[in-house]
């Protein structure tokens, strides 16, 4: 199964909201998971099953969707927000990533 | 405290083999798939293998079955990852991670170890 992110790198400001597209090659239902990784640190769990909050994780990222397309949302990006962001679908073996959006703070 | 301790970098020749480890503590490591998840150089996440610490049942990647090993040592909470033949493709920086699950099967990984990196040049 493959997924698409879109856009691959963006540039935002303080207080922006912020909006990334994955889009998989199949009916994943919800199967939908989305990860933040900055340099050096491992990848951090933001969301699963398409809109489900990992513990620990601030409110104002929000996932959604269902199918194929599927919708991260940071509503106020914070400074601590930058790093790659990536979807990844549980659906079929092998589990695949997409190709990572890269956010970056003005 | 809830984690996954990884082995430290290792530089190795083409041709050469390595192991490295990812240990767990502060959970039950028998309850929950390990897997290994790696980041070649400039590009993203690949799943490469799980395996279910309990019955030691295993999963690979098409991309790299045959070619690794995924093992497991309960007694010490130990997973592993071994090549008997190194590439310079097997260079990148992997992760072990544990996979968790939700109601009606929604799995994902929401523990990650601090990775290793593993380079293969000649």
């Amino acid at each position: 199964i493959q997924m698409t992110q879109s856009p691959s790198s963006l540039s935002a400001s303080v207080g922006d909201r912020v909006s990334i597209t994955c889009r998989a090659s199949q009916n994943i239902r919800t199967y939908l998971n989305w990860y933040q990784h900055k340099p050096g640190r491992a990848p951090n769990l933001l969301i699963y099953a398409a809109s489900s909050l990992q513990s620990g994780v601030p409110s104002r990222f929000s996932g959604g969707g269902s199918g194929t397309d599927f919708t991260l949302t940071i509503s106020s990006l914070q400074p601590e927000d930058f790093g790659v962001y990536y979807c990844q679908q549980s659906y079929g073996t092998p589990w695949t990533f997409g190709r990572g959006t890269k956010v970056e703070i003005k | 405290e809830v984690q996954l301790v990884q082995s430290g970098p290792e530089v190795k020749k083409p041709g050469e083999s390595l192991m490295m480890s990812c240990e767990g503590s502060g959970y039950d490591f028998t309850n929950y798939w390990i897997a290994w998840v790696r980041q070649a150089p400039g590009k993203g996440l690949e799943w490469v293998a799980s395996i279910y610490p309990r019955d030691s049942d295993t999963r690979y990647s098409p991309s790299v079955q045959g070619q690794v090993t995924i093992s497991v040592d309960k007694s010490i909470t130990t997973a592993y990852l071994h090549w008997k033949t190194l590439k310079a493709s097997d260079s990148g920086l992997y992760y072990c991670a544990r996979r968790a699950e939700a109601p009606l099967t929604h799995r994902f990984f929401d523990l990650w170890g601090g990775g290793t990196l593993i380079t293969v040049s000649s």
